[in-house]
Order: C-alpha cells, then structure tokens, then sequence
C-alpha cells in the first residue's frame, strides 16, 4: 500500500521568511495530494491540493509542486506570518478513497515574531 | 451549511464501557471517513464508507464497528473501550477525487 513521509517534523522559521515541507509517496498510481493545516486544538482544513497531471499549483502566499518521476510534493509557504503557526499534514490518495488515501506523520510550524 | 458535525465533543469512559461516536454532513457526499489521531502519529484511518450501504476496514480498525445509517450519518462504535482507545476521532467526507473535510472532533479519554 501507500506510504507517505514528510520532512521535516519540526520547523522554525523568522516572520516574513520561507518555509519548505517536503513529502515523498511510494504508489507511484497516486495522483491526487491534498495539503492539511491543523491549527491546536481544531480539526484539519484543506489548503491547497494538485493533481498529478499538473506540476504546481498556486494560492497567494501558499504554492505546491509536484515530481512525479522522483514521487514527491512539496509545499511552500511564502512571506510567513504568526498566524501560519500550525501542524501541515500532506497526503497521497490514488482515488480518494478509504485506504487509498494516506497522510504524512505532520509538520509542526513555528513561526517567530 | 454546518459541513461535517460530529458529537459528542468530549467524553470519559472507563475500561469495558461502550459508546457511539456520531457524524453527519450535509454536503450530499458520498464518502465518510473515520480517523484517530494522537500524539505524533498523524491521522491514521479507522474505517471507511465509500458509499451508502457500504463499509470497509481502514489502518486500525480492531476494537471498532461502523454503521452508514444513510448518505449524511456514519457512527462508529466502541464495544468495550480500552485505555488505547483514548484518542481524538475526526470524521470526513468527501466526494470522489476530491478532498476531504474534517469535523470538529471527539476527544475520548479511556480511564
């Protein structure tokens, strides 16, 4: 089945600055990967997604790319702000469904004032 | 449009206890999902409904039972709880190839 890593598990960034969080997938028939944020105490919420027939996608200040041929994704967030604080969750799903749909263990952002 | 509604939102239980955890949606999805989450493992899938009248085992689904009592409510049940069990549970939908949205969460806590 699917397994997806993320990297890193903890991040400190200054405000104002980039951050990086990177995801690698082993089902090479994946083709849909969401990107989560978790804010202390709240429930996941959909921020960004792309589908494997497009390699980057953009939303103001939040970007995803994809590498199919090296199988990973990555989410870039840029111009960082206090409020970007929050635990990124990246996932891989072949379909959208069930146990196709798989989660990375979570990044935790924290970004400096 | 409350989205996806989940109760209780907190509740104690003690070993051998049972429960059921209910969802529901109001978006006309035909997936629901049932995850755990704790502590430094991510979201890690319970069970699974692709569609009504459907059901099927996710990563972890030992100590569990499910029940899609229609297109909008899916239940998960705790036959006799266990100290393991005490986790935060989040239901999703979603409709096919597309993303799935989160409920507010139960915290369960198994003493």
């Amino acid at each position: 089945g699917e397994n997806v890593e993320q990297h890193p598990s903890t991040l400190s960034v200054q405000e104002g600055d980039s951050a990086v969080i990177k995801c690698t997938y082993s089902d090479s028939a994946s083709n849909y990967f969401p990107w989560y944020k978790q804010e202390l105490g709240k429930r996941p919420q959909l921020i960004i997604d792309i589908r494997s027939n497009v390699g980057e996608k953009k939303d103001q200040r939040i970007a995803v790319t994809l590498n199919k041929t090296a199988k990973h994704f990555s989410l870039h967030i840029t111009e960082t702000q206090p409020e970007d604080s929050a635990v990124y969750f990246c996932a891989a799903s072949r379909d959208n469904y069930g146990q196709n749909f798989v989660f990375g263990p979570g990044t935790r952002l924290s970004v400096l004032p | 449009n409350a989205g996806v509604t989940q109760t209780p939102k907190f509740q104690v239980l003690k070993t051998g206890q049972s429960m059921t955890l209910q969802c529901a949606q109001d978006m006309n999805h035909n997936s629901m999902y049932w995850y755990r989450q704790d502590p430094g493992m991510g979201l890690r899938l319970i069970y699974y409904s692709a569609s009504e009248g459907t059901t099927d085992k996710g990563e972890v689904p030992n100590g569990y039972n499910v029940s899609r009592l229609n297109k909008r409510e899916f239940s998960l049940r705790l036959e006799s709880a266990a100290p393991s069990q005490t986790s935060v549970y989040f239901c999703a939908s979603s409709e096919s190839s597309r993303a799935q949205y989160f409920g507010p969460g139960t915290r369960l806590l198994v003493l």
